[in-house]
């Protein structure tokens, strides 16, 4: 069974402040994509990466995949109260399925 | 375009009953899935499809059954709804094997049985 863990679980921060969650594994994925999360929504599609070592800008969210393409992360730059949601990163494999970690929420205070 | 659209929003059933979770999709995808998502749990793969007329288990089967009798139809059935089965429900559907596209999900179904 493919696991995915994401740390730091929860993080509270101030508008402002930059921050990074980090997505591991033992197994290697595919590709990794992000999603974000709002209260009574469903996830939301951010990005994907599938080359090993590929970084990915979106505004101020730099998503890189790790060489190995066991890990991932998510640096933002300047949060702001809108970026405030739960994050969630999903391994891709050979298959049609994706295994997800169980995500950070993230609070972002004005 | 309305993406991927889950009914009912919200239910609330006595432990027993039977209800069928509907989930529709406008875009033509091949895959659907069923995830249910609970605190600290995370998201987890009830069931899915790669097709019209297939379905298959995913990671949390058991009191939950399925039917894809049209394509961009995925129906979820709770035959005796437990309290354990109290989740928030979403629908997924996705190209298959595709990388670079991600999963569509629906708004999800808050379910509690009392």
């Amino acid at each position: 069974t493919q696991l995915l863990e994401q740390s730091p679980q929860f993080l509270s921060i101030q508008e402002g402040e930059n921050l990074t969650v980090y997505c591991n594994s033992s197994s290697v994925f595919s590709s990794l994509q992000w999603y974000r999360q709002e209260p009574g929504e469903g996830p939301v599609l951010l990005v994907t990466v599938v080359t090993g070592g590929e970084v990915k800008k979106l505004k101020r969210l730099t998503f890189q995949f790790g060489d190995a393409r066991k890990d991932s992360s998510l640096h933002i730059t300047a949060a702001q109260p809108g970026d405030t949601g739960l994050y969630l990163c999903a391994g891709g494999g050979s298959n049609y399925k994706l295994t997800f970690g169980k995500g950070t929420l993230l609070t972002v205070n004005p | 375009n309305a993406g991927v659209t889950q009914t009912p929003k919200f239910r609330v059933l006595k432990t027993g009953q039977s209800m069928t979770l509907l989930c529709a999709q406008d875009m033509n995808h091949e895959y659907m899935y069923w995830y249910r998502q609970d605190p600290g749990m995370g998201l987890r793969l009830i069931h899915y499809s790669v097709g019209e007329g297939t379905t298959a288990k995913g990671e949390v089967p058991d009191g939950y059954n399925v039917s894809r009798l049209k394509k961009q139809n995925f129906l979820l059935g709770l035959e005796s709804a437990a309290p354990s089965q109290t989740s928030v429900y979403f629908c997924a559907s996705s190209y298959p094997a595709r990388t670079g596209y991600g999963y569509t999900f629906g708004s999800g179904t808050r379910l509690t049985v009392v």
